[in-house]
């Protein structure tokens, strides 16, 4: 158990909705990070978050959006999903920048 | 931005052999860590190794900061290290990138 606990780990829904995946980072850690992994894919930078402020955006989609909260827990919001956005998310933390990083069990993403 | 390569993309191995995963990286970093993806698709923490050489168990790994590369040598493989190995990278003030990881099949 790496200690980095993600909810739901799976997720079926329709095109056109919207979700919300949830990530509780290691107790004390305070980087966030979010990754997407398509079928048989690598791992896709999303976003990361550093105590409460967004570090670094990768090719986030804008239906996409992220947060982290002063619990230091982090949500990403998936709307207007598309087939395409099936995949496997990941979500790490780090206890600060450039540290190592341990990664929750992901949500298993389905859009029907 | 950073480019991480990993060789070989796929490797398969009878049980027992030995093997080397290669990771080139075009920039220096601040960061370099070792992750096995399981066939559940679980990423479990190999090694956290920006520069130097560490050993666990079976695994071991050496990153050569100013050459720009890192190695991961698994010996004696089993059937359970079958999996993805992926090498990720971080740099001040940028995001974890990842190589697109080397997929190790190890036959009984």
């Amino acid at each position: 158990d790496s200690g980095v606990t993600q909810t739901p780990k799976h997720l079926i829904t329709a095109t056109g909705q919207r979700v919300t995946l949830r990530c509780s980072p290691r107790s004390g850690d305070l980087s966030v990070y979010w990754y997407q992994q398509s079928l048989d894919q690598g791992l896709q930078f999303l976003i990361q978050y550093y105590n409460g402020e967004e570090r670094a955006k990768g090719n986030i989609l804008e239906r996409f959006s992220a947060q982290q909260f002063p619990d230091l827990h982090s949500e990403l919001n998936l709307s207007s999903l598309e087939l395409g956005d099936s995949a496997l998310y990941f979500c790490a933390s780090s206890a600060l920048m450039n540290t190592e990083a341990f990664f929750g069990q992901g949500t298993r993403l389905t859009v029907v | 931005g950073i480019q991480v390569e990993q060789s070989p993309p796929d490797l398969i191995l009878q049980e027992g052999a030995n093997s080397t995963l290669r990771c080139n990286f075009s920039d220096s970093v601040n960061n370099l860590q070792w992750f096995h993806q399981n066939p559940w698709g679980q990423l479990i923490n190999l090694f956290y190794i920006p520069s130097g050489t560490k050993q666990n168990g079976r695994l071991s790994a050496t990153t050569v900061a100013t050459e720009r590369y890192s190695l991961l040598y698994i010996s004696s493989s089993q059937t359970t290290d079958s999996g993805v190995y992926f090498c990720a990278v971080e740099q001040s003030n940028n995001d974890m990138r990842f190589g697109a990881g080397t997929r190790l099949t190890v036959k009984p």
